[in-house]
Parts: C-alpha cells; sequence; structure tokens
C-alpha cells in the first residue's frame, strides 16, 4: 500500500505559468512534509518542506500547501521556468517512525518555452 | 564540502549473483539512509543507518542488507540478484534526523 501518492504521473506548463503538483498522503501520523525535485543522472534535492502545524509555507517561486483533513498538500511554482522541468517527488514522515521519510512515485514536470 | 559518494555509479551483474554497493556520507553526517528507485514506484525505502546502527527498515526481502562502518560509510548488499533487482539505488545522508536529506547520484543496477 502507497502511503503517498502523487496521482498524476506528468504535467506540462508553459513557461511562465503556475505548475501545481499534487500529493496526498494516508497515514495519519505523518507530521512533516517535504518536497525534492530530480535531474536525470542526479540524486533527488531537497526543495522545500512544511511541518503539520503550518498549512503554507513559502519559498521564492516556490509555496506549498498543506490540507490536513483532507491529508493532502501541493507544490505551487509561480512562475513555471523551463530549468524547473524535473521530477518532483513528494515525501513524508512521522516522528512515531524513528523519522523514516517515505517518498511518493513522483511527477515528472515539463515546462514548455 | 564534498556532497554524499555512491560507487560505482554504474553497475552490471549476472541473475544470481550478489553485489555491493558504498555510500560515502557528507562529512559529520551519521545517517545514512538506502532508496531503490524503479520507473512508476518512485523511491522506495530500503533501511537507515545511524551511528552504525540499523535504525529502520523497509519491506524488502533478506536479500538486501547493509551496514554503517565506524566514519558513517555505509554498504548495502544484495545477494541472489534477480531481473527485478535492477533499479537505481540511491543513499543520502543527514546530520541527526531525515529531515535535512542529501542525496548522492546513485548507483544504476542492471541485472542480466
Amino acid at each position: 500500500d502507497q502511503q503517498v501518492k502523487q496521482n498524476s504521473p506528468s504535467l506540462s506548463v508553459q513557461e511562465g505559468r503556475i505548475s501545481i503538483l499534487n500529493c496526498d498522503y494516508t497515514n495519519s501520523m505523518f507530521d512533516y512534509f517535504l518536497w525534492y525535485k530530480k535531474y536525470p543522472a542526479e540524486g533527488p534535492t531537497f526543495l522545500i518542506s512544511i511541518s503539520s502545524i503550518k498549512d503554507k509555507n513559502e519559498d521564492g517561486r516556490f509555496t506549498v500547501f498543506l490540507n490536513k483533513s483532507a491529508k493532502h498538500l501541493s507544490l505551487h511554482i509561480v512562475p513555471s521556468q523551463p530549468g524547473d522541468s524535473a521530477v518532483y517527488f513528494c515525501a513524508a514522515s512521522a516522528k512515531t517512525s524513528y523519522d523514516k521519510v517515505i517518498f511518493g512515485p513522483g511527477t515528472s514536470l515539463s515546462v514548455i518555452p | 564540502k564534498a556532497g554524499v559518494t555512491q560507487t560505482p555509479r554504474y553497475l552490471i551483474k549476472t541473475r544470481g549473483q550478489q553485489v555491493t554497493l558504498s555510500c560515502s556520507p557528507i562529512s559529520g553526517h551519521r545517517s545514512v539512509s538506502w532508496y531503490q528507485q524503479t520507473p512508476g514506484q518512485g523511491l522506495q525505502f530500503l533501511f537507515e543507518y545511524f551511528s552504525e546502527t540499523q535504525r529502520n527498515k523497509g519491506n524488502f526481502p533478506g536479500r538486501f542488507s547493509g551496514r554503517q562502518f565506524s566514519n558513517s560509510r555505509s554498504e548495502m548488499n544484495v545477494s541472489t540478484l534477480e531481473l527485478g533487482d535492477s533499479a537505481l539505488y540511491l543513499c543520502a545522508s543527514s546530520f541527526d534526523n531525515n529531515y535535512g536529506y542529501t542525496f548522492g547520484s546513485g548507483t544504476r543496477l542492471t541485472v542480466v
């Protein structure tokens, strides 16, 4: 059973527009959520995170929103740039699991110039 | 400072063989986690080591094992390789918890 789901395997967005990547989770014990970006032939790199005590965290062009009641989070990229084209992984962890981090299957974002 | 180093970058093995992958974490990082990445499955958690002890384990068969040395370097071993073990194996390190992961570039294992 997949505890972290990213139901869109791929997404295409025009340069300058908003990219919205979605993530759903099933484990109500998760209390920390992260987004990672991965380019081909490289390891994932940390992008942004959010604690369950917050519902929004912003870092430059990247904003993560958390809806705990719906067990849903989303990553907004505004404005989208061609260099943002990558695979984005949503991840979650729970203090009760010694901070084991569970990743979703990823969404491949293509930003079209 | 140097990043997380994984060796080798690429590996081709035959079914039934065993393989050992190596990971050198960022200096000062005591936690090392291993993930398997396959198309459509994302990053599947294998195990995590902290100060030479396995702190957490994923749902992989016993053919997958690991260890961590006193200098925090870690190895993972896969015995009796199967075709389905072909994947990118990623190692990530952090200082004291898993929130500040830094990933290596991975080892691409192909089993033929």
